[in-house]
């Protein structure tokens, strides 16, 4: 079976520090990968998908970029946080033409 | 523009009755819709999908129904029960079957009242 990993499950960054969140995806080649993330008291917003390694699509401009080095890792960085950056986010993966399923998330809390 | 809106922020049910939870959405290219279930500080979890060719599609206490001309999809839960207290979102794709992108609608807070 499919499992989704995401780190680390709760994060503290004070604002103009890097970040590196991580995902990967067992029991499954090729996926189409997928980071969201939830603002307090809102939906989810697609942030950026990938369906190959070093594919990467951006939804929205911001202050983040995302990167996918092996087939089934995907990362989520940004060189200087923002106060805006504190969020909920989300790892989704897809195999090819089905629904999607998500990480456990990672809580990030920018001071 | 919010393309896929959960026009109720919060609903409350006593617990063996029927929940049904809505969603409208605007664009007329969605062809996929799905339902998410989502406790606090976890993953949504996949519950329930209909794509446009059907107008319902049941699982257990879970039916979705989907009313294209009135772009109106509805997830009916019954009996409903503690454990279904969590936010359900509602969610759309205009590529098939969710192939690359999902638009999510803002969420629906489920409290099922023992």
């Amino acid at each position: 079976s499919q499992t989704i990993h995401q780190w680390p499950a709760t994060l503290v960054q004070p604002v103009g520090s890097p970040l590196s969140l991580e995902c990967t995806v067992e029991g499954t080649s090729n996926p189409n990968l997928y980071w969201y993330r939830q603002a307090a008291g809102r939906g989810l917003q697609l942030l950026f998908y990938s369906v190959g390694i070093g594919q990467i699509s951006s939804e929205v401009p911001q202050n983040l970029s995302a990167s996918r080095p092996q087939d089934r890792q995907f990362i989520l960085s940004s060189k200087k946080l923002l106060l805006s950056d504190s969020g909920f986010y989300l790892c989704a993966w897809a195999a090819d033409g089905e629904t999607q399923y998500f990480g456990p998330g990672t809580r990030l809390l920018v001071l | 523009d919010q393309q896929v809106k959960q026009n109720s922020p919060s609903l409350s049910v006593q617990e063996g009755r029927i929940s049904i939870l809505n969603c409208d959405y605007t664009n007329s290219m969605f062809d996929y819709f799905l339902w998410y279930k989502k406790y606090p500080a976890e993953g949504p979890t996949f519950l329930i999908s209909i794509s446009s060719i059907k107008d319902k599609n049941e699982d257990g206490r879970f039916t979705v129904f989907l009313n294209k001309s009135a772009k109106h999809l509805s997830l009916h839960i019954v009996p409903s029960q503690p454990g279904d207290s969590a936010v359900y979102f509602c969610a759309a794709s205009a590529q098939g079957f969710g192939n690359e992108k999902l638009t999510f609608g803002t969420g629906t807070r489920l409290t099922i009242i023992p």
